[in-house]
């Protein structure tokens, strides 16, 4: 069964410097998420992307963060200049179509810590 | 605004027991879609069921069941049977139609089948 892979699956960064984080969305599928779950809260919406462009996006995405579809699979969420409270678990999520019917594959995850 | 409320942040259940975890939501859009994601200790997110929001029939898949009553804007997961592999957070989540493709999720309920 297809699935929604990301590397790596753990990353321990110093403050301040930058990270790139990896996915590789369900091969057929046009619409990229990334999501992210700090420690023992609920999930955040950060970002979504089709198209090749960004077509939704939450406060929590700002000009520190950047997301990019490098080469036809992969999909790309970089975090300039980390900061402590970025710290989380970051997934990406991807779907075929966009209804509201429509479900969103989860990928397992990249924790980050920012030390 | 949107907002999925998950109001039991720990559950108990004993072994082969059914338990519902509640889920309410708001949103003024007529056509959205509900979800349940299991989160087990591993960290990955796995979709569980959907409901619609013209669907007349209850969702169900395997064990999981949806109790959509939408004049009260509910839409709780049951699990009969319930089995140790269920220990879980589970999130109830949703997409509005008319608010683009994000999913809101509530904060979650802790799930702890008992032997």
């Amino acid at each position: 069964e297809p699935e929604v892979t990301q590397t790596p699956s753990h990353q321990v960064t110093q403050m301040g410097q930058e990270v790139i984080l990896r996915c590789v969305p369900i091969s057929n599928h046009l619409y990229f998420y990334w999501y992210r779950q700090i420690l023992g809260q609920k999930v955040e919406f950060l970002v979504s992307f089709y198209n090749n462009e960004i077509s939704e996006k939450s406060e929590i995405f700002d000009d520190q963060f950047s997301v990019e579809r490098p080469d036809g699979s992969n999909f790309t969420l970089k975090i300039r200049s980390t900061k402590l409270e970025d710290s989380a678990m970051y997934f990406c999520a991807s779907s075929e179509t966009r209804g509201v019917e429509e479900t969103q594959y989860f990928g397992p995850g990249t924790r980050l810590l920012v030390l | 605004a949107q907002k999925i409320t998950q109001t039991q942040p720990g559950m108990f259940v004993q072994e082969k027991e059914a338990v519902t975890l509640d889920c309410t939501y708001d949103t003024s859009d007529p056509s959205y879609g509900l979800f349940w994601y299991k989160q087990p200790s591993s960290g990955e997110m796995i979709f569980l069921i959907y409901q619609g929001s013209y669907d007349q029939q209850n969702a169900t898949e395997g064990r999981y069941s949806l109790n959509f009553q939408k004049a009260r804007k509910s839409a709780n997961l049951v699990i009969s049977a319930s089995q140790l592999g269920d220990s879980a957070m589970y999130f109830c989540a949703m997409r509005v139609m008319n608010t683009g493709n994000q999913f809101y999720f509530g904060t979650g309920t802790s799930l702890t089948v008992i032997p």
